[in-house]
């Protein structure tokens, strides 16, 4: 049965230092590993997808990396803003699943 | 474009009621989901769908129904609410499995 983990479960970080956000999962017979983010009161809202064949993706200040083999991903922020303050959650989909398992996520605060 | 649409966004039941959460998503997507979160917790996948017609259990599927006539929505009913099932219910939607998945604000239920 595939796990996600994600350490720590909450972080807290000075504004405008980069940080990671780690995620590892048991099974790297996967499609693709997701990253979310939420913030308090709303839905999941999706950050950036890599596909199994992909090492990495980049969005604005955001890059995940995928490591199959390992069984890892991190999500890099570069130059953190109090706007980055929510929880992040990690998800993969692996083979002959119809669905995500999701972890349980890490909450990032940003101190101005 | 509205993405994934939840009503109602809050209700208070009383045990042993029943209602039907609503969910919509105008993007035609295949594959939809039913997940609940627990305050501190993760998701839990309650039942998804593949498509019209077609609907399978998740991970914490008693107390739950769910139907899939349309593309567009998929309803999941809670018969004779227990205080347990006290919690926030997001509908979340993807077209396949390497496309994001989109969520929907969330329900947040709660059974006095």
């Amino acid at each position: 049965k595939q796990e996600v983990t994600q350490i720590p479960a909450a972080l807290s970080v000075p504004e405008g230092e980069n940080l990671v956000l780690n995620c590892s999962f048991t099974d790297s017979a996967i499609y693709n590993l997701q990253w979310f983010r939420q913030d308090p009161g709303k839905g999941l809202t999706s950050l950036l997808l890599i596909q199994s064949s992909q090492r990495e993706q980049t969005s604005g200040r955001l890059n995940a990396s995928l490591d199959k083999s390992s069984g890892r991903s991190t999500l890099y922020i570069a130059a953190s803003q109090p706007g980055d303050s929510a929880t992040y959650l990690c998800a993969v989909w692996g083979f002959g699943n119809e669905k995500l398992t999701f972890g349980t996520g890490t909450r990032l605060t940003i101190i101005p | 474009n509205a993405g994934v649409t939840q009503t109602p966004k809050f209700r208070i039941l009383k045990i042993g009621q029943s209602m039907t959460l609503q969910c919509a998503q105008d993007m035609n997507h295949n594959y939809m989901y039913w997940y609940r979160q627990d305050p501190g917790m993760g998701l839990k996948l309650i039942y998804y769908s593949v498509g019209a017609g077609i609907t399978d259990k998740g991970e914490v599927p008693n107390g739950y129904n769910v139907s899939r006539s349309t593309t567009e929505y998929f309803p999941l009913r809670l018969e004779l609410a227990a205080p347990s099932q006290t919690s926030v219910y997001f509908c979340a939607s993807t077209l396949g499995v390497n496309q994001p998945q989109h969520f929907g604000d969330g329900t947040r239920l709660s059974i006095l």
